[in-house]
């Protein structure tokens, strides 16, 4: 199947700070990326759908200001949250959806686990 | 509103076979997936279902009735490995995932 890497896998933060996500599709090119958070033992929960070329699209309760995202070329797409708190600590995992695949499902990287103290 | 129903957990015998069961409530269909999530890691595709029937992959087979919203996971020969949490979710009219909340599998020896 279609390879999704993220990077950094693990980041520990101090409050107030920025953290940056990148997720890139490696042999693909995804036009679409999702960007995903799950809380222990909870199901993943879409933030927002990351277009290429254009504004990414937030789900209800999802703040823009404070979880920047930009798409800049089909290969990849970052996630910055900004001024991050404790309350933001979670995993945090992207998908890109292979349109030439099979079945238009979606391949997800390897999730960042993020800690902000 | 859009809903996806499945066990919260199940627990089943190494070398046996568990069943497990997802029922939508969607607005529009395009597919219901199965994937599979172990603690710590991201989820892996399992299996697509877009017409009713069943579809067989090694172990794992996937079963779909659209007319009933329903679905099941089947896995067979059950190993330790398989201990995970097991994602259904189905595609909307916008092709946007709709993700049920994950049963965690248990398999003991």
């Amino acid at each position: 199947g279609a390879v999704v890497s993220q990077h950094p896998s693990r980041v520990i933060c101090k409050s107030g700070t920025s953290v940056k996500i990148e997720c890139r599709s490696l042999d693909f090119q995804a036009t679409t990326m999702f960007w995903y958070r799950q809380f222990p033992k909870q199901s993943l929960m879409l933030m927002a759908t990351s277009n290429e070329g254009s504004k990414a699209t937030y789900e209800q309760g999802v703040e823009k200001d404070k979880f920047l995202i930009n798409h800049a070329s089909l290969t990849l797409s970052t996630l910055t949250v900004t001024s991050a708190h404790p309350e933001d600590s979670s995993f945090y995992i992207c998908s890109a959806r292979d349109l030439g695949g099979d079945y238009n499902e979606q391949f997800f990287g390897p999730g960042t686990r993020l800690t902000v103290l | 509103g859009q809903n996806i129903d499945q066990p919260t957990e199940m627990t089943a015998t190494e070398g046996a076979i568990v069943q497990i069961n997802c029922t939508y409530q969607t607005s529009g269909f395009n597919g219901l997936f199965w994937y599979q999530q172990h603690a710590g890691e991201a989820p892996t595709f399992l299996s697509y279902n877009v017409l009713d029937g069943l579809e067989e992959k090694g172990r794992f087979s996937s079963f779909l009735s659209r007319s009933k919203g329903y679905s099941y996971l089947l896995l067979k020969e059950l190993q330790m490995k398989d201990s995970a949490s097991y994602l259904c979710a189905v595609s909307d009219s916008n092709y946007q995932l709709i993700w049920g909340a994950g049963t965690k599998l248990i398999i003991k020896p």
